[in-house]
């Protein structure tokens, strides 16, 4: 069964870097979007995309995020000076028209 | 500003009985609703869903039942079985829109 796939499972990175995160989504997919989840917190929307661009962002999704689909299957997250708050879960999705199926998550911890 | 609540942190059921999961909402723009079953270290897994032209769903043992009067959904699982355990979240959407506006999660626990 198609899967939204996400990589690494777990990033640490120091105060200030930039990370990347990717991921895979489903291939027949049109829609992507980011999601996050701080420990304890609900899931909360980042940003989607749609036809090569931004369709929509939430206040979370500052000038310190960016997303980019660089080919044909990669769609990427980044974030540009990670700040000790950013630690979370970031699930990546997609979808085809309707439901949204989701990544396993990468675990994002900033020290 | 919690538009979708699910006041039940935690649901304790025994194998072969009903689970029901509560979820309650404020906008009243929304018109598309979902549950999705999480297990730890892993992403949301799509569960059901449900338009606001209905009000009830019914997929296996899952059934969502949503009543717009009273802004309020529910999934009900029967019988639950021990795999079941997880935690569930609501999640809803306006029309023209593309975010889901997640609860808080119900940790369901399905015990022998």
């Amino acid at each position: 069964e198609p899967e939204v796939t996400q990589t690494p499972s777990h990033q640490v990175t120091q105060m200030g870097q930039e990370v990347i995160l990717r991921c895979v989504p489903i291939s027949n997919h049109l829609y992507f979007y980011w999601y996050r989840q701080i420990l304890g917190q609900k899931v909360e929307f980042l940003v989607s995309f749609y036809n090569n661009e931004i369709s929509e962002k939430s206040e979370i999704f500052d000038d310190q995020f960016s997303v980019e689909r660089p080919d044909g299957s990669n769609f990427t997250l980044k974030i540009r000076s990670t700040k000790l708050e950013d630690s979370a879960m970031y699930f990546c999705a997609s979808k085809p028209v309707t439901e949204a199926f989701f990544g396993q998550g990468t675990r994002l911890t900033v020290v | 500003d919690q538009q979708v609540k699910q006041n039940s942190p935690s649901l304790s059921v025994q194998e072969g009985r009903i689970s029901i999961l509560n979820c309650d909402y404020t906008n009243s723009m929304f018109d598309y609703f979902l549950w999705y079953k999480k297990y730890p270290a892993e992403g949301p897994t799509f569960l059901i869903s449900i338009s606001s032209i209905k009000d009830k769903n019914e997929d296996g043992r899952f059934t969502v039942f949503l009543n717009k009067s009273a802004k309020h959904l529910s999934l009900h699982i029967v019988p639950s079985q021990p795999g079941d355990s997880a935690v569930y979240f609501c999640a809803a959407s306006e029309r023209n829109t593309d975010k889901l506006i997640f609860g808080t999660g119900t940790r369901l626990q399905v015990f022998p």
